[in-house]
């Protein structure tokens, strides 16, 4: 079956602090992993895509395809990262993605 | 830049009476698709679109969903007979190719009562 897991509903870090973003997933065959932000007041946002292997804001994220996981990070956590982030995974051939149910990031001053 | 918009933002109905959810997709995306968002739930892909017809839909988009592009630039959601499992969020979202990057718009909250 494809699934997304993001374990923690809430991460709640000072800023400064260390951020780490748990996803793992279940897929037979290899998906296309993403990250998606919402900011308050804002529509849903590609933040980055493993195939693009690219830091956005400060955010990476590492395919690990024997853990099956593609947890977000980031060295030092500003206030403007607050947002509900969400991991998903599409296939090469299909069209849908499929989305974890999300990590609200909260950033402490 | 361009964005996907969707109307309207909040759309209250009563239980077994049609609705139809509007959507203006990225001018020159091919590709259209519909999630929603049940409160407190994941959000749940319905169905893709492409060269007007449905490319692939999920278990939720039964016989009361139905999908339309009737001109070059709506995309439309049709619910037959709502149910109050119908209340959701409600996403459109478009993109270039199948696998280039997919733009949300801001979503109709729709309300089943």
């Amino acid at each position: 079956a494809q699934r997304v897991t993001q374990p923690e509903k809430l991460l709640s870090v000072f800023k400064g602090a260390p951020v780490e973003l748990k996803c793992n997933y279940s897929y037979s065959g290899s998906p296309e992993l993403f990250w998606y932000v919402q900011y308050s007041r804002q529509r849903l946002q590609l933040l980055l895509r493993h195939i693009s292997r690219e830091s956005i804001k400060g955010f990476t994220a590492d395919l690990n395809k024997g853990e099956t996981s593609f947890h977000l990070k980031k060295p030092f956590a500003q206030e403007e990262d607050s947002a509900m982030y969400y991991c998903a995974l599409s296939s090469v051939s299909a069209s849908k993605i499929i989305f974890g149910s999300g990590t609200r990031l909260s950033i402490r001053p | 830049e361009p964005e996907v918009t969707q109307t309207p933002s909040h759309q209250v109905t009563q239980m077994g009476q049609e609705v139809i959810l509007r959507c203006v997709p990225i001018s020159n995306h091919l590709y259209f698709y519909w999630y929603r968002q049940i409160l407190g739930q994941k959000v749940e892909f319905l169905v893709s679109f492409y060269n007007n017809e449905i490319s692939e839909k999920s278990e939720i988009f039964d016989d009361q969903f139905s999908v339309e592009r009737p001109d070059g630039s709506n995309f439309t959601l049709k619910i037959r007979s709502t149910k109050l499992e119908d209340s959701a969020m409600y996403f459109c979202a478009s993109s270039e190719g199948v696998n280039q990057p997919q733009h949300f718009g801001d979503g109709t909250r729709l309300s089943i009562l």
